[in-house]
């Protein structure tokens, strides 16, 4: 059974418009991440929690909000989408926040903005 | 701030031959180094970690010395088999920063009967 999982697979969004992508993990870790892989750039790290808190964001957009309802939940709410936007999304966690500690990436979201 | 430089592009191999990705970093605080292994329309995965100098990880036939030295972090397999096809992801996490993992530009190796 995935361990990480994330929804939607695929996503079509137009100009404009909002999407929240959704991430829940069943690995009973602490801290959890996002990240993006667009055709223009490798895998980018965007933001990283630790019990439900935010640790650090390197977007440097406002329009990327991530929400924490659960411990096991990482969603991310992207507003006034742009075709720039347009990358496979990636969630992550760990056991635990440090460096030492592993992370598992989820099978990501592909967002297209067209 | 931390980079993370690798071969760059394609490598295309014969099946059997060796294999080798450079990886090289810039840090200002002591790393963790990472491989991450993707296929075709999947998740990253972790294939070798370190954080000792000196020290050999291996893992499914990879493997990679961590050069504090040299800063480098290089991948080797003695030999390449038509499954190694992927794109492969050098990585660093640095210990006195933020636990973000800094990803290089990505190196997809391909390998042919």
């Amino acid at each position: 059974d995935p361990k990480i999982i994330q929804k939607p697979k695929y996503l079509v969004a137009v100009t404009g418009s909002e999407k929240i992508l959704i991430c829940e993990q069943y690995l009973g870790h602490n801290a959890m991440y996002w990240y993006r892989q667009s055709a223009k750039k490798p895998l980018e790290f965007m933001f990283s929690y630790s019990y439900q808190k935010l640790m650090d964001n390197q977007t440097a957009s406002s329009r990327f909000q991530p929400q924490s309802s659960k411990k096991n939940h990482l969603d991310l709410q992207i507003t006034a989408l742009k075709p720039d936007d347009s990358a496979t999304y990636f969630c992550a966690s760990s056991q635990d926040w440090g460096v030492s500690y592993e992370q598992y990436f989820g099978p990501g979201t592909r967002l297209t903005v067209l | 701030g931390d980079s993370v430089t690798q071969t760059e592009g394609l490598v295309t191999l014969t099946e059997g031959l060796p294999v080798m990705l450079n990886c090289t970093y810039q840090s200002t605080y002591s790393p963790f180094l990472f491989w991450y292994v993707q296929h075709l329309n999947e998740a990253p995965k972790l294939l070798l970690k370190s954080f000792t100098d000196n020290k050999r990880p291996e893992h499914q036939g990879f493997h990679a010395t961590l050069h504090k030295s040299s800063s480098s972090f290089h991948l080797q397999k003695s030999s390449a088999q038509l499954s190694d096809s992927a794109l492969y992801y050098c990585a660093l996490r640095a210990t006195g920063g933020n636990n973000k993992l800094t990803f290089g530009q990505g190196t997809v190796l391909s390998v042919i009967p």
